[in-house]
């Protein structure tokens, strides 16, 4: 059973268009979050939801717009992608933000 | 706001050798984790450190927390290449866990 288990995997797609990714849980943890990698390997928070509730809501473009239906789900959804864009996202869930953190093993977005 | 630095940011060590990497941030942490991350893979949690002057092991991983609970190390006795990967610190400021650059590590056979 994985832990944290998001979908796609892979996606590319062309600038300007609009994707989603999504992310389940089933470890009973109350907050999950997005992060954003770069190329460089740099991890960066974007979101965190703590029992459907946005807590966190980082610099975001608001291209990008989380949505939790429930404490078990954390999707993300992007508009008008840019090249920019082009990143690894990783869905993570803890049991609250000072605990360890479980992470899903990433969504490759590469736009071109 | 918070920064949590950490160096090296690349080590290449011959297998047998030591590693160690080392994380500070510009204000007090309540508590240090470390995680690591395989090449093509997530960052998985190693440890969390919370008292001033803690130090906790792992097998040949040995885990540091300063006394101004500032700083932390990780140290790697005897890399050997299966600790080959990214070892992030990272510390929680106003509920969000911050992540320092990361210590790419890779081990000659």
């Amino acid at each position: 059973d994985t832990a944290v288990s998001q979908t796609p995997k892979y996606l590319v797609t062309q600038m300007g268009n609009d994707k989603s990714i999504k992310c389940e849980q089933n470890l009973g943890h109350d907050t999950m979050y997005w992060y954003k990698q770069d190329s460089k390997k740099f991890l960066k928070i974007m979101f965190s939801y703590n029992n459907k509730e946005l807590i966190i809501n980082e610099t975001v473009p608001n291209r990008f717009s989380p949505k939790s239906p429930d404490k078990a789900h954390l999707n993300l959804h992007i508009n008008s992608l840019e090249l920019g864009d082009s990143a690894v996202y990783f869905c993570a869930s803890s049991q609250d933000p000072g605990a360890g953190y479980t992470f899903g093993s990433g969504t490759r977005l590469t736009v071109v | 706001g918070q920064q949590v630095m950490q160096i090296p940011q690349y080590q290449h060590v011959q297998e047998g050798e030591d590693f160690t990497t080392y994380c500070n941030s510009s204000t007090t942490l309540s508590n240090i984790q470390w995680y690591k991350q395989r090449p093509g893979g997530h960052p998985v949690f190693l440890i969390q450190l919370v008292k001033s002057g803690e130090v906790k092991k792992q097998k040949r991983l040995t885990f540091q927390f300063g006394e101004a609970k500032k700083n932390s190390s990780l140290h790697i006795t005897a890399t050997q290449t299966t600790d080959v990967g990214t070892y992030f610190c990272a510390g929680v400021q106003g509920g969000k866990l911050i992540f320092g650059q990361g210590t790419e590590l890779s081990v000659k056979p």
